[in-house]
């Protein structure tokens, strides 16, 4: 089956520690996005990758860092520099389309707990 | 920029009840729009979307019509099930923003039996 995976689900770091999410597709999209979601939140886009070896800041970019080496892999890292870090994360893809019709697939998500 | 508004929740209704949740959208191009659904502990899927004015998108027994005089995409299901409690986000996406989509804060509807 294809679909996006994420790994782990719940993840637990002690403050100061970088740590990093894993998220892989087998749908061969070639656009990939991280999200952060805080209780009774929205998404906000963190960064976004629309090819391989090129990706963007999205509006909450400061503290993070991405790598897309490969078009299946989109691993987020969070750094001790991101001064909040516990929050859900989520991952998805989607082929751009080119007419803005561009459904977006989602993982199933990691809850980063920061202790 | 584009944004998309949601009525604020969280809603609760009794089972068999009518659901409206309302969205409406600000757009600089010509945006598709989508609804999706969060269940508890899971990430987001997509529910139903349009893609020009006037379309109805549609899906187990939930629909939303693309009002573009009205900027509008409103949720509506006739009959809802405890098995619909959940977080919808309305989203749009348009071809003036690298296929980035945005999204709604979400409502979160708790049906009761």
């Amino acid at each position: 089956d294809g679909g996006i995976t994420q790994s782990p689900k719940y993840l637990f770091r002690k403050e100061g520690q970088n740590v990093t999410l894993s998220c892989e597709q087998n749908l061969n999209h070639d656009a990939m996005y991280w999200y952060r979601q805080d209780p009774g939140q929205g998404l906000r886009l963190i960064y976004y990758s629309q090819i391989v070896n090129d990706f963007q800041k999205g509006d909450i970019a400061e503290g993070y860092s991405v790598s897309r080496e490969k078009k299946e892999s989109f691993p987020l890292t969070v750094t001790s520099a991101q001064k909040n870090p516990t929050a859900f994360y989520l991952c998805a893809s989607s082929i751009p389309t080119g007419t803005g019709a561009d459904e977006q697939f989602f993982g199933p998500g990691t809850r980063l707990t920061v202790l | 920029g584009n944004s998309v508004t949601q009525m604020e929740g969280p809603v609760t209704l009794s089972e068999e009840a009518f659901l409206t949740i309302n969205c409406t959208y600000t757009a600089t191009g010509y945006p598709s729009l989508f609804w999706y659904v969060q269940y508890p502990g899971e990430g987001l899927q997509l529910l139903l979307k349009a893609t020009k004015a006037d379309d109805k998108g549609s899906n187990k027994g939930f629909e939303a019509t693309y009002r573009k005089e009205t900027t509008s995409f409103h949720l509506e299901k006739g009959s809802v099930q405890v098995s619909d409690s959940a977080v919808y986000f309305c989203a749009l996406s348009d071809n003036t923003n690298a296929g980035k989509s945005t999204f709604g804060d979400g409502t979160t509807l708790t049906v009761k039996p």
